[in-house]
């Protein structure tokens, strides 16, 4: 059973719009997300994160938001360019516990100039 | 420049044949992780380590075996026992518990296909 699903397995978007990619989870213990961007042939690095203590956090055009109660993040990327084309992996672990990440599918996004 | 080197890019094996990956990384990590990546999957866990001479089974761990002898080097052996070897196989490290701020860092994976 997933515990991290990203519905969504592709997205395309034009230059210059806003790109939002969006995770939800089952697991209520999970207290820490994270986003990695993935290129073909090369690991994942990794873009933002988020405690689920805070709703939101923002570094340049990447913002996470995080909705607790509804076990859902979403990552919005503004404005898009096409060197954001790349498979997008939500993550997810129980921070305290020391335990590994637990990863959703991913979503393939498509920024078209 | 420290990083996480995966070594070598490509493999190819016979059937019945043990191979295994090699992962070393200089960043100073404790914790140590090997993913494995199918097409249209995410990431599936199958070992990791918190520690030297300590590992962990992860998701998908039947099939393979790892050592964790020293901080710096996490070797994944893939057995003949694994079924379906062929895959992209990520190796990771992170501060123990990879804790806020301190997200895993990956290699850039080990391609292994079944001759």
């Amino acid at each position: 059973d997933q515990q991290v699903k990203q519905n969504s397995p592709s997205l395309s978007v034009q230059e210059g719009r806003i790109s939002i990619l969006n995770c939800d989870y089952t697991n209520s213990m999970f207290d820490y997300f994270l986003w990695y961007k993935k290129y073909p042939a090369e690991g994942p690095t990794f873009l933002i994160s988020i405690s689920s203590i805070k709703d939101k956090n923002e570094d340049g055009r990447f913002t996470v938001f995080l909705n607790k109660s509804a076990k859902h993040l979403s990552l919005h990327i503004v404005p898009s360019q096409p060197g954001d084309s790349a498979v997008y992996f939500c993550a997810a672990t129980v921070n305290q516990a020391g335990t590994a990440l637990i990863f959703g599918k991913g979503t393939t996004l498509s920024v078209s100039s | 420049d420290g990083g996480i080197t995966q070594s070598p890019k490509y493999l190819f094996r016979k059937e019945g044949q043990n191979v295994t990956l090699s992962c070393e990384q200089n960043l100073n990590h404790d914790a140590m992780y090997w993913y494995r990546q199918d097409p249209g999957q995410g990431l599936r866990l199958i070992y990791y380590s918190q520690i030297v001479n300590d590992f962990q089974k992860g998701d998908i761990a039947e099939g393979y075996s790892v050592s964790r002898e020293k901080k710096e080097s996490f070797p994944l052996t893939v057995t003949s026992a694994q079924k379906n070897p062929t895959a992209f196989y990520l190796c990771a490290s992170s501060v123990r518990g990879g804790g806020s701020n301190q997200p895993q860092h990956f290699g850039d994976g080990t391609r292994l296909s079944i001759l």
